[in-house]
């Protein structure tokens, strides 16, 4: 049983524009959500969060949304950029905080020249 | 700078052997923990510690154990590998409140014939 769920495995955007990464829970008592970014070879690093209380968290070019009652997050990239081609993995947490992650499938991001 | 280093990067075993995967960081994190990744499912929880002797089940953790002896190291065993586990193993660590991000190793990828 998939909590968080990533409906696009992949993504293709052009330089430039936006790219906006989106990603479904099931679980109401997830109370904290973050975005990680992965290359290949590398392990995740970590890109933005965004806690339940919230419907909105902005850093620099990425800004994720929450959208509580329709249990959807998602990842806005203004403007998308050669170099944020990767795997992108939405996550979430339980109440208690985010040490016990739950992470979706991953969608990879291409940008286009 | 502080980090996080998994080894051997790549593991080729055979099934039935008994095969552990290291993880030291030097963050001097209370929070550990062990994932793998899998075509599909993203990253899934194996096991986790909140410190010195403590050590939790994950949601995949059948097949697989860990002990923590001090604040730096949390070795994964897998017990009597199988195929199954073909896996790539990433290990993270955090520390600080509850909603501190995870920092994540560059990954072991691991091979069971």
């Amino acid at each position: 049983d998939q909590q968080v769920k990533q409906n696009s495995p992949s993504l293709s955007v052009q330089e430039g524009r936006i790219s906006i990464l989106n990603c479904d829970y099931t679980n109401s008592m997830f109370d904290y959500f973050l975005w990680y970014k992965k290359y290949p070879a590398e392990g995740p690093t970590f890109l933005i969060s965004i806690s339940s209380i919230k419907d909105k968290n902005e850093d620099g070019r990425f800004t994720v949304f929450l959208n509580k009652s329709a249990k959807h997050l998602s990842l806005h990239i203004v403007p998308s950029q050669p170099g944020d081609s990767a795997v992108y993995f939405c996550a979430a947490s339980p109440i208690q905080g985010a040490q016990k992650l739950v992470f979706g499938q991953g969608t990879r991001l291409t940008i286009n020249p | 700078d502080a980090e996080i280093t998994q080894s051997p990067r790549h593991k080729i075993t055979e099934t039935g052997r008994q095969v552990t995967l290291a993880c030291h960081q030097t963050w001097n994190h209370n929070n550990m923990f062990w994932y793998r990744q899998d075509l599909g499912h993203g990253l899934r929880l194996i096991h986790y510690s909140y410190g010195v002797q403590d050590t939790n089940k994950g949601e995949v953790s059948d097949g697989y154990s860990v002990s923590r002896s001090n604040t730096e190291d949390l070795p994964l065993t897998l017990e009597s590998a199988a195929s199954s586990q073909t896996s790539v193993y990433f290990c993270a660590s955090s520390g600080g409140g509850p909603n501190q991000p995870q920092h994540f190793g560059d990954g072991t990828r691991l091979s069971i014939l």
